[in-house]
This record gives structure tokens, C-alpha cells and sequence, in this order.
């Protein structure tokens, strides 16, 4: 089956710690994206990824890093230096930067404890 | 950049009512308008979309129509049931090499059976 897979589901970590969520997809999208999710707040763009070995920074960047070494993964880290890193995390894909259907991950929550 | 209004945050309905979900967004060069349905621990998925060269479309129990002039477009889902109880986001874009959409803060539609 094809889709988008992020592991793990539910991640907890101490302050102050980097930690590094993972996003996989096996669609051949050149597009990838990843969204930081509260409540009330819609979905917020971080980082996106046209394609491999580039990306470019979202509305809240900060704090946060991608890299994009291979088509199939997009790995997000959250630094220490996010401020209120706990929330609902986000990865999706599309075909490409052309106006299209993006397909989402199942989602990481991640608390920081 | 562009801005999406949604609205309302939330909408209670009984079973077999009909829904109503609004958007309004700022930029007219916007295009693509998706929509999507996020049920609970899970993430978004596309349940219909329209281009600004179409008034309207419709899929079985859903309808999405777009006032370009107004630059509002609407979710419509008639007949409703309990398992369409979820958050629903619109979302707008341009295309053309720059697609990024921005999403509204949500909808939550709750159906009471």
C-alpha cells in the first residue's frame, strides 16, 4: 500500500532535549511538508521540501530542522530552542509544488515534559 | 500572504440535518480550494476540492460551491450522519510553482445520531 507512514505515534521528552520525528513515504512525491497542529490553530506550516537536499523554512521555522537526503524521507527535528515544543506534529506530501492534493501522515503527538 | 477565515469553529446537527462550513480567503490570485476531513488522532485527508474555473462540484452527500467575485467558497453536506462527525479544514492556494496552501483554523462538526 502506498502512503505516508510517521513513527513514532505518541513521544515524550524531557526539556531541553533535541528530538527528531520520522516521516517516510513510498508515493514518489517530490513535495514534502511538515505542520505543527494545535487546537483552535489550524495547521501551521514549519518547513517543505520541493525536492531532494533542499527545503525551504515555513511561518514558524524557528527552533525547528529538516533534512531531506533521500525523496522518501523528510525527518523533523524539534531543538531545544522551541519554546513550547508539545503539540500535534504532521507530515504530508504531494506530487509537487503545482496545486494539487497533499496526503497526510497518521500524525505525532509529542509532549515535553 | 494569503489569509483563510473558517467558520463556524464548531456545528452541532442531528442526524439527517444538513451542514454548512464557510471560508473566506484574501488573495485573488488563489486557485485551488481543498477540503479536508481530520477524524480524531488521525490525520487530514482530502474529501473534495475545486479550481476557480468551476462555480461548483459535488460528490454523493457533498457539495463545495466558490463565489470568486466574493472570494468565499462553502462546504455543504447533506444528509448527515454520525461518522461525518470530525474537524474540517478548507484551504487555498495559487499553483503555478508556488503552491503552499493555507488552511482555516477548523471546523468541528459534531452529529448527534
Amino acid at each position: 500500500d502506498g502512503g505516508i507512514t510517521q513513527s513514532p505515534k505518541y513521544l515524550f521528552r524531557k526539556e531541553g532535549q533535541n528530538v527528531t520525528l520520522s516521516c517516510e513515504q513510498n508515493l514518489n512525491h517530490d513535495a514534502m511538508y511538515w505542520y505543527r497542529q494545535d487546537p483552535g490553530q489550524g495547521l501551521r506550516l514549519i518547513y517543505y521540501s520541493q525536492i531532494v537536499n533542499d527545503f525551504q523554512k515555513g511561518d514558524i521555522a524557528e527552533g525547528y530542522s529538516v533534512s531531506r537526503e533521500k525523496k522518501e524521507s523528510f525527518p523533523l527535528t524539534v531543538t531545544s530552542a522551541q519554546k513550547n515544543p508539545t503539540a500535534f506534529y504532521l507530515c504530508a506530501s504531494s506530487i509537487g509544488l503545482v496545486g494539487g492534493e497533499q496526503f497526510f501522515g497518521p500524525g505525532t503527538r509529542l509532549t515535553v515534559l | 500572504g494569503e489569509n483563510v477565515e473558517q467558520h463556524p469553529s464548531t456545528l452541532s446537527v442531528q442526524e439527517g440535518d444538513s451542514a454548512v462550513i464557510k471560508c473566506t480567503y484574501s488573495d485573488s490570485a488563489s486557485n485551488y480550494f481543498p477540503w479536508y476531513k481530520q477524524e480524531l488522532g488521525k490525520g487530514p485527508q482530502l474529501i473534495i476540492d475545486i479550481r476557480s474555473n468551476v462555480g461548483e462540484k459535488k460528490d454523493q452527500r457533498i457539495a463545495v460551491t466558490l463565489n470568486k467575485t466574493a472570494k468565499h467558497f462553502s462546504l455543504h453536506i447533506t444528509e448527515t450522519q454520525p461518522e461525518d462527525s470530525a474537524v474540517y479544514f478548507c484551504a487555498a492556494s495559487k499553483g503555478g510553482g508556488s503552491y503552499i496552501p493555507t488552511f482555516g483554523r477548523g471546523t468541528s462538526l459534531i452529529v448527534h445520531p
